[in-house]
């Protein structure tokens, strides 16, 4: 597609739970990210797919969270028993790394986030 | 670790006027990038402008331009001209040269006057 798209745009749930946000990034894109988006707050690094490297995980904030992404390309974002403080904008972001000119320049696109809103 | 700071929950600007949105940032490190980023009422994050702090001369982009002060880590945005358009939550963003994450500020909301 022309941009990275997020599924659900919208998601409510009830606590306990399990979710599935889905992200599809620009093809081609290699590598892959999901920040969280809290009221009122900056963006939080949850994890950050690169080709076929492991991915950093290093921003899950428990082992509820847990991302996958399948043959370099979609990627899931699954939360497991939903808590209230998990409500929150979800973004994902795709890039291209580049070298130009012996610059290494990386441009992330961001799609539109899903909101989740647990009761 | 490092941290972005943004002082500015808010800021309001008339039309055509020139607004300023601050930023600090907290790193021992020499080599790194900083972005400010846009952010709408559809959520959709977009790239402002980008500044590489090996690079002297501060970066614009139109009516978009930034004052980088490397010692003082100090990285703040200029809006000339504001546009109503220009209406949206402003980030600052830190990134290691060497990192693969965006380090984002909390965030400020800008409002333009007609």
């Amino acid at each position: 597609g022309a941009g990275v798209s997020q599924s659900p745009s919208n998601k409510v749930t009830e606590k306990g739970k399990d979710v599935e946000l889905r992200c599809d990034p620009i093809s081609g894109h290699t590598a892959l990210y999901w920040y969280r988006q809290s009221l009122g707050q900056g963006l939080e690094f949850l994890i950050y797919f690169q080709g076929n490297s492991a991915p950093d995980k290093s921003g899950l904030p428990s082992d509820r969270f847990s991302a996958e992404r399948t043959g370099g390309s979609v990627s899931t974002l699954t939360i497991q028993r939903t808590q209230q403080e998990d409500s929150a904008v979800y973004l994902c972001a795709s890039s291209l790394l580049y070298l130009t000119a012996g610059e290494r320049g990386e441009k992330l696109f961001f799609g539109s986030g899903t909101q989740l809103s647990v009761l | 670790a490092q941290t972005v700071t943004q002082s500015q929950p808010e800021m309001s600007v008339q039309e055509a006027e020139t607004v300023t949105l601050s930023c600090t940032y907290d790193t021992s490190e020499s080599d790194y990038y900083l972005f400010w980023y846009k952010q709408p009422p559809s959520r959709q994050m977009i790239l402002v402008i980008r500044q590489e702090a090996y690079k002297q001369q501060n970066a614009t982009e139109n009516r978009f331009s930034v004052n980088f002060q490397k010692a003082a880590k100090s990285f703040s945005l200029k809006i000339s001209d504001s546009q109503l358009g220009d209406a949206a939550m402003y980030f600052c963003a830190y990134r290691s040269e060497y990192g693969n994450k965006l380090v984002f500020g909390a965030g400020t909301i800008l409002r333009v006057k007609s």
